[in-house]
């Protein structure tokens, strides 16, 4: 099994609802990534977490609150969100969070969030 | 951070070979290149990665410059299914486990 999940693909939310973004991965691996995508942009990093514990922080704003329960779980809370906020948000895993080069990152195909 | 430069676009008909270049001209020693490459409707995907040595997989070749200032990703026969956005990203060794995403080069293959 060599998948990241992402659940769900599509939300719609107003700017006053709490929702959460949820991803898994069963591969072992021990980093976990959240990055956001706008349209025709390239991936921003939003946060890393190495073995369950949140390790960068790319000075994301509190609205969005990253959660890592277990190995295989990473989830994304959202409250208060904005329209600009609307965008797609993808998840990673890779095998292990200390650097060597290596490490690919195996992506999910992202949750695409509309803030209304 | 050291930066990535990268083209635009880039066209390509099929089966023909596709470089795609980089220009990494601040690169430290200890940072690794990496390519990814994000299809339609897709979360990017791992393509080929490298120190100083060229390397080939069955997706691609990277060759890099003697002076790790530039490197090319080489697509040896391209195929309508390569079209994507290809991205290409110093990973370094030393700030923890980020991988920052450049501006990417579109490739559209021309049947």
């Amino acid at each position: 099994d060599t998948e990241v999940t992402q659940t769900p693909k599509h939300l719609v939310m107003g700017m006053t609802n709490k929702k959460s973004l949820k991803c898994e991965q069963h591969m072992g691996h021990r980093a976990m990534y959240w990055y956001k995508q706008k349209a025709k942009k390239p991936p921003e990093l939003m946060f890393v977490y190495s073995y369950e514990k949140l390790s960068i922080n790319e000075s994301v704003p509190s609205r969005f609150s990253p959660e890592c329960p277990n190995s295989s779980l990473l989830n994304l809370h959202l409250h208060a969100l904005q329209p600009e906020d609307s965008a797609l948000y993808l998840c990673a895993s890779s095998q292990k969070p200390q650097f060597g080069g290596t490490g690919e990152l195996f992506f999910g195909e992202g949750s695409r969030l509309t803030v209304l | 951070d050291a930066k990535t430069t990268q083209p635009n676009s880039m066209e390509s008909n099929e089966e023909e070979p596709v470089h795609l270049p980089c220009n990494h001209s601040t690169i430290s020693g200890t940072d690794y290149i990496h390519w990814y490459r994000q299809l339609p409707s897709q979360g990017p995907e791992y393509v080929i990665h490298g120190l100083t040595s060229n390397v080939n997989n069955r997706m691609a070749s990277l060759a890099i410059a003697e002076d790790r200032k530039s490197s090319t990703l080489i697509l040896h026969r391209a195929t309508l299914r390569d079209a994507a956005v290809y991205y290409c990203i110093l990973r370094f060794s030393a700030a923890g486990n980020k991988l920052t995403f450049g501006g990417g080069t579109r490739v559209l293959v021309k049947p």
